[in-house]
């Protein structure tokens, strides 16, 4: 079974600090995908990113990065000069290559940017 | 531009009462999925669908039934609903894709009470 981690349950940072939201997968399959979401106070759930686990280099997209780890089995999250719009909850989620394409999701972290 | 379209919105029920949430997608997609957020659980995948006449059972489907008679759309009823049904549902779709690039799109949800 597939299980994803995201310890950090709510974190609170000022407007320009850099944050970084952690996620710890487990799976015994040797490719899968990962994939953040973002779900603003509007409630729906908005794509990140997708990132195959034979991909271990790291993305960048404007303010948000992307830091992938087999060997931590880690998929963190880091927001640079957080903006108040960056509040929201972010969810990490994983699935495998075989048998259903469902997601399976972490608990999600709450990021309050505080103006 | 609609994506996936989930009605109703917003619903209270007694206990014992049925009702069916609806999710229309207009994108073509085989895949289709009903999700339940909870505080603090993520989101955990209820039931599922691979095409059009054909649906599985996810991580949590009891209480709930599924039908998929359109390609576009898919059901989710709850035949008498108990309090523990008490979340908010998501409907999402993906296509299916030889390079596995596909991502989940996601409607807006249903807050969903029951007394």
């Amino acid at each position: 079974a597939q299980k994803v981690t995201q310890a950090q349950t709510e974190i609170s940072v000022v407007e320009k600090e850099d944050v970084t939201l952690d996620c710890v997968y487990e799976t015994r399959d040797t490719t899968y995908y990962l994939f953040w979401y973002k779900q603003p106070p509007s409630g729906e759930l908005v794509f990140l990113i997708r990132r195959n686990s034979f991909d271990e280099q790291n993305e960048i997209s404007g303010r948000y990065s992307w830091n992938f780890q087999k060997s931590t089995s880690s998929f963190n999250f880091t927001i640079t000069a957080s903006q108040v719009v960056d509040s929201a909850v972010y969810f990490c989620a994983l699935r495998i290559s075989k048998g259903r394409r469902a997601l399976t999701f972490g608990s999600g972290t709450r990021l309050q940017v505080q103006p | 531009n609609a994506g996936v379209t989930q009605t109703p919105k917003f619903r209270v029920l007694k206990t014992g009462q049925s009702m069916t949430l609806l999710c229309a997608q207009d994108m073509n997609h085989e895949y289709m999925y009903w999700y339940r957020q909870d505080p603090g659980m993520g989101l955990r995948l209820i039931h599922y669908s691979v095409g059009e006449g054909t649906t599985a059972k996810g991580e949590v489907p009891d209480g709930y039934n599924v039908s998929r008679l359109k390609k576009q759309n898919f059901l989710l009823g709850l035949e008498s609903a108990a309090p523990s049904q008490t979340s908010v549902y998501f409907c999402a779709s993906s296509q299916l894709s030889r390079d596995r690039n596909e991502k989940l799109f996601f409607g807006s949800g249903t807050q969903l009470s029951v007394l």
